[in-house]
């Protein structure tokens, strides 16, 4: 039930797009995602509900395609504080929610 | 200020000895969770509870137990039945979909 991400490791200089996909073998009902910096607790980015929509800011942005039971994260423009490692956390009708195994990320300078 | 308290940051334990990880939360929270992180692992769910006093099994409750007995508390036991309980255990709460996270607990059986 874990879902995939991928890419497993991203490595990018300052200014750079990034695109971290999220995948399950099972509908869902919402997509999480979270960023954790080493040694920290995660935090929260944004939370997709069903419908398709984009939620986010203007430089980190989030699809859901409850068809493909897929979700992406967009980082735009990449700052140094993008550093770490996102988890996408995927949510059922049994209220669960299952984390992947993460994508970390390095910005350089 | 309101969020999610874990104690004890560090703990050692000997193998074959119960520990318990206490997780309080200050935030009206109904929903609860516990998972457990391993390098390269992600988080991984070992018990989650949506109300005071129920509570389910996640995909690696095998040597853990819990209780919700308070709204603000769920502490989780780690037992002896639990074959390697050397992790990072993280407690989380949450009302509207979002989860808040504690510090953390970090476990080490020696």
């Amino acid at each position: 039930q874990q879902p995939v991400q991928s890419p497993q490791a991203v490595i990018l200089r300052e200014g750079e797009d990034a695109v971290i996909n999220c995948s399950s073998s099972k509908a869902l009902y919402s997509v999480h995602w979270y960023r954790q910096k080493h040694g920290e607790a995660p935090v929260f980015l944004m939370i997709l509900l069903k419908g398709g929509e984009q939620k986010g800011h203007e430089k980190i942005s989030a699809s859901f395609n409850e068809k493909k039971q897929q979700s992406s994260l967009y980082l735009t423009a990449s700052q140094l504080s993008y550093s770490g490692t996102y988890f996408c956390g995927t949510e059922y009708r049994d209220d669960k929610i299952i984390f992947g195994k993460g994508t970390r990320l390095h910005i350089l300078p | 200020d309101g969020g999610i308290t874990q104690s004890p940051k560090y703990l050692f334990r000997k193998e074959g000895q119960n520990v318990t990880l206490s997780c309080e939360q200050n935030l009206n929270h109904d929903a609860m969770y516990w998972y457990r992180q391993d390098p390269g692992q992600g988080l991984r769910l070992i018990y989650y509870s949506q109300i005071v006093n129920d509570f389910q099994k996640g995909d690696i409750a095998e040597g853990y137990s819990v209780s919700r007995e308070k709204k603000e508390s769920f502490p989780l036991t780690v037992t002896s039945a639990q074959k390697n309980p050397t992790a990072f255990y993280l407690c989380a709460s949450s009302w509207t979909g979002e989860l808040f996270f504690g510090e953390g607990s970090r476990l080490t059986v020696l």
